[in-house]
């Protein structure tokens, strides 16, 4: 089976910095994504991940560290609109997704 | 990317009844997906819909309680049968795009069952 963890919540202000962390234990594994999610509406894709190391895309960035079943997400000069639920999916050896509960961000002005 | 169509948003249902979820996407696709987000919980995939055969259910499902079809490349539906409050669920369903790097999976608005 699978097991992804994250915490459940994060508060930090506008224009800060906040990092999201995410431990896993699957059998296999073929990459690991982040997606975010505003309440009420549909997870939206974020960053992908499937070789150790650094992915920028913007304000937000993705780390990799396959050896010690490890990511973070990195949400820079936070924004009021990136008050979310951000999740931490991470694909198998049997190539299916599996979701961690999602981490609560509430920025604070 | 993929639009999704999904319907109803919402929906409050007796026990014991059934809800039947319509997704309709923009383009061809292979696989649709069918996942269940709890309150507070992680998404789980309910089933896979195939095109031109029976939906490939994970562990914990099962055909009687949750009915798919697929009839074309670009339609599913997914029903929720003899409800109880504990199906009480938003209900996504998602397709994957193989453009890009990962494959990355796109879903509908989600419909939010409320059992009674």
């Amino acid at each position: 089976g699978q097991n992804i963890d994250q915490p459940t919540e994060m508060t930090a202000t506008e224009g800060a910095i906040v990092q999201i962390n995410c431990t896993y234990q699957t059998s296999g594994f073929n990459g690991l994504f982040w997606y975010q999610q505003h309440a009420g509406e549909a997870p939206t894709f974020l960053s992908y991940n499937v070789l150790d190391g650094l992915e920028e895309k913007g304000r937000f960035s993705s780390f990799l560290s396959r050896s010690k079943g490890y990511s973070y997400l990195l949400l820079k000069e936070l924004q009021m609109k990136d008050s979310a639920s951000y999740l931490c999916a991470v694909r198998g050896g049997d190539y299916k997704l599996s979701f961690g509960a999602g981490t609560t961000v509430t920025v604070r002005a | 990317s993929a639009v999704i169509s999904q319907k109803p948003s919402r929906d409050i249902c007796q026990r014991g009844t059934s809800l039947t979820i319509q997704c309709q996407v923009d383009s061809q696709v292979t696989m649709m997906f069918w996942y269940r987000q709890q309150p507070g919980q992680s998404l789980t995939l309910i089933a896979t819909a195939n095109q031109g055969s029976e939906a490939t259910y994970e562990s914990g499902f099962v055909i009687d309680k949750f009915p798919i079809s697929r009839p074309n490349l670009t339609f599913s539906t997914l029903t929720v049968s003899n409800m109880s409050p504990e199906d009480s669920s938003i209900y996504l369903c998602s397709v994957r795009n193989r453009r890009g790097r990962g494959e990355k999976l796109f879903f509908g608005s989600g419909t939010q069952l409320s059992v009674l």
